[in-house]
């Protein structure tokens, strides 16, 4: 199985506030988990990445929690801002392969003022 | 350094009609992904080019899609004939070292593709 689940669709986060998006995966052959952002109009870019060796991974406001045994893998941002609004898509893949990237159905974020 | 390059930016085209698009990948990036991006969906690769050569083209509608990229740098990806289906926005992407490393796929504009 390759398919990557995402929760929730939408999600909506007053600013300051945490937001919290959830994936679960399938197969376990996958060992790279990037989260990417996309705004619109424009293409995804890679936001914070972890390979299933590390169970946290923290970059600025950005943290990937990550739980091998459950197949699940989150993304939390902190002190969330106006600027944060975006559509977020968690993937994964299989580094030693060709690394085609298995993508989620995305979250859209709204940050209110 | 410059991004991933892709044009048209918005194409409205009849069903049964044909359309293609272009993509330039960043300097020096041997990888090269098509992915399709159906309206609340996430991205779904189409075709992956490492250099001129394809290493995965299993999601991609033979009969009516087709991509090539010569010598190893611009791609171009064809439909004929286009379904009321194909509607979405066709993004490419590039990566350095494919399977090694971070892995990063660095994302063009896309385009985005309206059937009438």
């Amino acid at each position: 199985q390759q398919q990557v689940k995402q929760s929730p669709q939408s999600l909506i986060v007053q600013k300051g506030g945490i937001s919290i998006i959830n994936c679960a995966y399938e197969n376990t052959a996958f060992d790279y988990f990037p989260w990417y952002q996309q705004f619109p109009g424009k293409g995804p870019a890679l936001l914070i990445a972890i390979r299933p060796d590390v169970s946290e991974k923290k970059e600025g406001r950005f943290t990937i929690s990550f739980n091998k045994s459950a197949k699940q893998f989150s993304l939390h941002i902190m002190d969330s801002q106006p600027g944060d609004s975006a559509t977020y898509f968690c993937a994964a893949s299989i580094a030693g392969t060709a690394s085609k990237l298995t993508f989620g159905t995305g979250t859209r974020l709204q940050v209110t003022l | 350094e410059a991004g991933v390059a892709q044009s048209p930016r918005y194409k409205i085209i009849e069903k049964r009609q044909s359309v293609a698009f272009w993509c330039n990948p960043i300097s020096g990036h041997a990888t090269l992904y098509w992915y399709q991006q159906i309206l609340g969906q996430g991205p779904k690769l189409l075709i992956q080019f490492q250099n001129n050569g394809v290493v995965d083209d299993s999601q991609l509608p033979k009969d009516r899609f087709s991509a090539e990229r010569l010598k190893g740098v611009d791609s171009t990806l064809k439909i004929q004939p286009a379904k009321l289906e194909d509607s979405a926005v066709y993004l490419c992407a590039s990566s350095n070292r494919p399977g090694q490393g971070s892995n990063e796929q660095f994302f063009g504009p896309g385009t985005r593709l309206t059937v009438l």
